[in-house]
């Protein structure tokens, strides 16, 4: 078992529609959670960057942490053909060590939207 | 555009070459990494230099060479590379440990 999964889609909506992309992780270490998008042929780009449990909002995305549940959820509202991307969510323990700086991604997720 | 920026671009190189890939970055972040990212997969850790010192190697082969000339600078050396190394390799920058990681758009690199 994968220490973070991905549901690695392809996932394809209409313009305007509600997008649910979801990670689930098995390491409780894990504090320090992000999205990224990534298009093609370019760099993941950070788009949400949370800490332990809760909810955070950013225009039309709005990230949510459930620690408990070991399982995070990044919503897009009113989607648009540009935010058509591979979505990779990345989670870390932090601190110091053998950890530092150490990203641990779920698969990604091809997302498409269509005019 | 990225605030980490890494040249060249685009690389071809042969399996006796020596090249060298850079990256920059300007936003005082005391943190630099190198990641390989093959098609359809998510990054994979290279190396970690925390305040220019290399912190972690992820068993990475001797034939890729880090170097970090200072707190705004990162190399990868590339030496005898073979053709399954074809990948974009990232460099990220972050403020810690704790802190966000900042990719670049990568170098794609081609080994013939």
């Amino acid at each position: 078992q994968k220490e973070v999964e991905q549901d690695p889609g392809p996932l394809s909506v209409p313009e305007g529609a509600i997008v649910s992309l979801n990670c689930t992780y098995s390491n409780s270490a894990f504090q320090y959670f992000m999205w990224y998008r990534q298009y093609s042929r370019k760099g993941p780009e950070l788009l949400m960057y949370t800490y332990s449990s809760g909810n955070k909002e950013d225009g039309r995305f709005t990230a949510q942490v459930d620690k408990s549940s070991k399982y995070i959820s990044l919503f897009i509202r009113d989607s648009q053909p540009s935010d058509s991307a591979t979505y990779l969510c990345a989670m870390s323990a932090g601190a110091g060590g053998t950890s530092y700086g150490k990203l641990t991604f779920g698969q990604g997720t091809i997302l498409t939207v269509h005019p | 555009d990225t605030e980490v920026t890494q040249t060249p671009k685009h690389l071809v190189m042969g399996m006796t070459n020596k090249k060298s890939l850079k990256c920059e970055q300007h936003m005082g972040h005391r943190a630099m990494y190198w990641y390989k990212q093959k098609a359809k997969k998510p990054p994979e850790l290279m190396f970690v230099y925390s305040y220019e010192k290399l912190s972690i190697n992820e068993s990475v082969p001797s034939r890729f060479s880090p170097e970090c000339p200072n707190s705004s600078l990162l190399n990868l050396h590339l030496h005898a590379l073979q053709p399954e190394d074809s990948a974009l390799y990232l460099c990220a920058s972050s403020q810690d440990s704790s802190a966000a990681l900042h990719f670049g758009n990568g170098t794609r690199l081609t080994v013939t």
